[in-house]
């Protein structure tokens, strides 16, 4: 029973264009929403954050979007550059992390 | 600052032997975790402390054993490794349980032949 999903493995997008990652969830009991990015053979680092009280964070080229009546968030990078290619997971806390299965993100120059 | 660290980094075992991974923060965080990372199952949480002496299973903990008798470490035993139980392992800590903002450590990768 997979909480928190993430149904594309793979984007590739263009430098400079727009990145959008989709994350969709089935408990509504969740507080907090999360994206984490991981390089190969690194831990996962914390991305950015958004309440479920809220239905849009921003933090720079990042931008987080909530919609609690589908049940679905997406994360926003604009202008994508190279080094943001990745694997972004999704996740979801209810006092402890639950995780979607990664997209990997490749942006090409 | 040393963050989250966990040792070994790599280990080949065979079926049926035993081990453990260790992990140690230098951060003071009561919270501690481990997932293992698996191709197209993403992050899976296998147990957690909210402090020491208090443990709890997470979504896949057959298999695994943990204990934290102080607030740095957190070992995760295998009790008799299985060719499943290959992956990569993450240990996590964080003062920002309810948020959710995790410290990773860099990974250990097991190989079980």
């Amino acid at each position: 029973d997979q909480q928190v999903k993430q149904n594309s493995p793979s984007l590739s997008v263009q430098e400079g264009r727009i990145s959008i990652l989709n994350c969709d969830y089935t408990n509504s009991m969740f507080d907090y929403f999360l994206w984490y990015k991981k390089y190969p053979a690194e831990g996962p680092t914390f991305l950015i954050s958004i309440s479920s009280i809220k239905d849009k964070n921003e933090d720079g080229r990042f931008t987080v979007f909530l919609n609690k009546s589908a049940k679905h968030l997406s994360l926003h990078i604009v202008p994508s550059q190279p080094g943001d290619s990745a694997v972004y997971f999704c996740a979801a806390s209810t006092g402890k992390l639950i995780f979607g299965q990664g997209t990997t993100l490749q942006v090409k120059p | 600052n040393a963050g989250v660290t966990q040792t070994p980094k790599f280990q080949v075992l065979k079926t049926g032997q035993s081990m453990t991974l260790q992990c140690a923060q230098d951060m003071n965080h009561e919270y501690m975790s481990w997932y293992r990372q698996d191709p197209g199952m993403g992050l899976r949480l296998i147990h957690y402390s909210v402090g020491a002496g208090i443990t709890d299973q997470g979504e896949v903990p057959n298999g695994y054993n943990v204990s934290r008798s102080t607030t740095e470490d957190f070992p995760l035993r295998l009790l008799s490794a299985a060719p499943s139980q290959t992956s990569v392992y993450f240990c996590a800590s964080t003062n920002r349980v309810l948020t959710g903002e995790l410290f990773f450590g860099e990974g250990s990768r097991l190989t079980v032949l």
